[in-house]
């Protein structure tokens, strides 16, 4: 069974300091990998995602995601937090011999504070 | 532009009542999915269609029921609505089953139910 853990509930940044937000996943093969964010009231809205090739994925809004086999891990990674990147993150993965079941994690609440 | 709408924003239901929630896409995609959000428990798929008129129970189906009678369209149907039925319901949809697709979610219904 595939599974994802995000170990942080909430994880707490300066505006302007770089951002990481964990995720490590488990899955039978080669994964497929998302990230998806939530802000208040709305439904999630997709960033980025890992198929293959590059391990670093860039994507919208300035984040980009380290891909790490040995470590089973996709941490979502900003250089320069914005107050407005204050959501709700979750990381997401799907295994290439399935149908297009995704498993979500449990989510991140990330706040960027002045 | 990608576009799922889901039929209410906010829903109050009384116990034992039959509850549909609504889903509706504009991009031709194949499958369609129905997530609940629940504060620490991230997103825990329901039930997902591939095609018109075939279902697939995901991770947590008990209690619910679904229909796709239009490839745009895709119905929740809670047969007699409980309180622990009270959460976040999010419609997703996605291209094709055989492809690394994203799914694009709708708004999201927050149904309570007394």
């Amino acid at each position: 069974a595939q599974s994802v853990a995000q170990p942080e509930d909430q994880v707490n940044v300066a505006e302007g300091n770089p951002l990481t937000v964990k995720c490590t996943y488990s899955v039978s093969g080669n994964p497929y990998l998302f990230w998806y964010v939530q802000y208040p009231n709305r439904g999630l809205q997709f960033l980025l995602k890992y198929i293959t090739g590059d391990n670093l994925v860039k994507g919208s809004y300035g984040f980009e995601a380290e891909f790490n086999k040995s470590q089973t891990s996709f941490h979502l990674k900003k250089p320069s937090a914005l107050v407005s990147d204050s959501a709700l993150y979750f990381c997401a993965v799907k295994s290439r011999g399935t149908a297009s079941k995704l498993t979500f994690g449990t989510g991140t609440r990330l706040q960027v504070t002045l | 532009d990608v576009k799922v709408t889901q039929s209410s924003r906010y829903l109050v239901k009384r116990t034992g009542e039959k509850v549909f929630l609504e889903c509706v896409q504009d991009m031709d995609h194949e499958n369609m999915f129905w997530y609940r959000q629940d504060p620490g428990l991230g997103l825990r798929l329901i039930y997902f269609s591939y095609d018109v008129k075939m279902k697939e129970k995901g991770d947590i189906p008990e209690g619910y029921s679904v229909s796709r009678e239009k490839k745009e369209r895709f119905s929740l149907i809670l047969e007699s609505a409980s309180t622990n039925q009270t959460s976040m319901y999010l419609c997703a949809s996605s291209l094709g089953s055989d492809r690394v697709e994203t799914q694009y979610f709708g708004p999201g219904t927050r149904l309570l139910v007394l």
